[in-house]
């Protein structure tokens, strides 16, 4: 069946660095996007989400870009924090809105060097 | 302003047994989606809940079943334990209109013996 996956599951970067977490989806009818952050012991956090008529969006140190041609989804964190220490999860969800569950792929651990 | 509560925080039970978790949404939200996370998988859908009724289900077995009341709050039950029914589960609130945007609970840990 058609799901949303990561080609990583460790990332390892040094501390100010960018970070870059990569996803793969292959429902070409999904139309959110979102990145989840989860801390050991903590429920996933959202950190930003995008929509499949974007190709980009922006928040505080964080970027989605979302490429529609190749089914590719990433998130990009500026001057990389012992805090981003976490598994990062992108999700997403069908169009359609209302009543819509999201489908979540592995993860990626990111591990930040000091 | 409180965020998505749930309880207990960990559970343990035996195989065959019923369990019940429950989950209070974030203020101002007014549906609730429950999810099943497995040691080192992401979450699994299982089911959405709004205005106190199932609106979709994902692949998950009929042992799994829900409630949501008026205030909004919800339970997930779980009947006829199995060892595979172990994991992390948790509780997503969302406004019916953003439902891509869900916040989620801490989770219950749930194991099964």
């Amino acid at each position: 069946g058609e799901s949303v996956g990561l080609h990583l599951p460790t990332l390892s970067v040094q501390e100010g660095d960018n970070s870059i977490i990569n996803c793969a989806y292959s429902n070409s009818a999904s139309d959110y996007f979102i990145w989840y952050k989860q801390e050991s012991g903590k429920g996933p956090q959202f950190i930003i989400d995008i929509r499949s008529n974007m190709d980009k969006r922006q928040g505080q140190r964080v970027t989605v870009l979302l490429n529609k041609t190749v089914k590719h989804l990433s998130l990009q964190i500026a001057a990389t924090q012992p805090g981003d220490s976490a598994v990062y999860f992108c999700a997403e969800q069908g169009y359609g809105g209302g009543a819509d569950g999201l489908t979540f792929g592995k993860g990626t651990h990111l591990i930040i060097q000091p | 302003d409180a965020g998505v509560t749930q309880s207990p925080t960990h559970l343990i039970k035996t195989r065959g047994q019923q369990v019940t978790l429950r989950c209070s949404p974030k203020s101002g939200h007014d549906t609730v989606s429950w999810y099943q996370q497995a040691l080192g998988q992401g979450p699994q859908f299982i089911f959405q809940y709004y205005e106190e009724e199932e609106r979709q289900r994902g692949n998950f077995p009929d042992r799994f079943s829900g409630h949501q009341f008026p205030n909004y709050s919800s339970e997930l039950n779980v009947n006829a334990l199995l060892l595979g029914d172990s994991a992390l589960y948790l509780c997503a609130s969302s406004h019916y209109r953003i439902t891509y945007e869900q916040y989620f609970g801490p989770g219950t840990r749930l194991t099964v013996t």
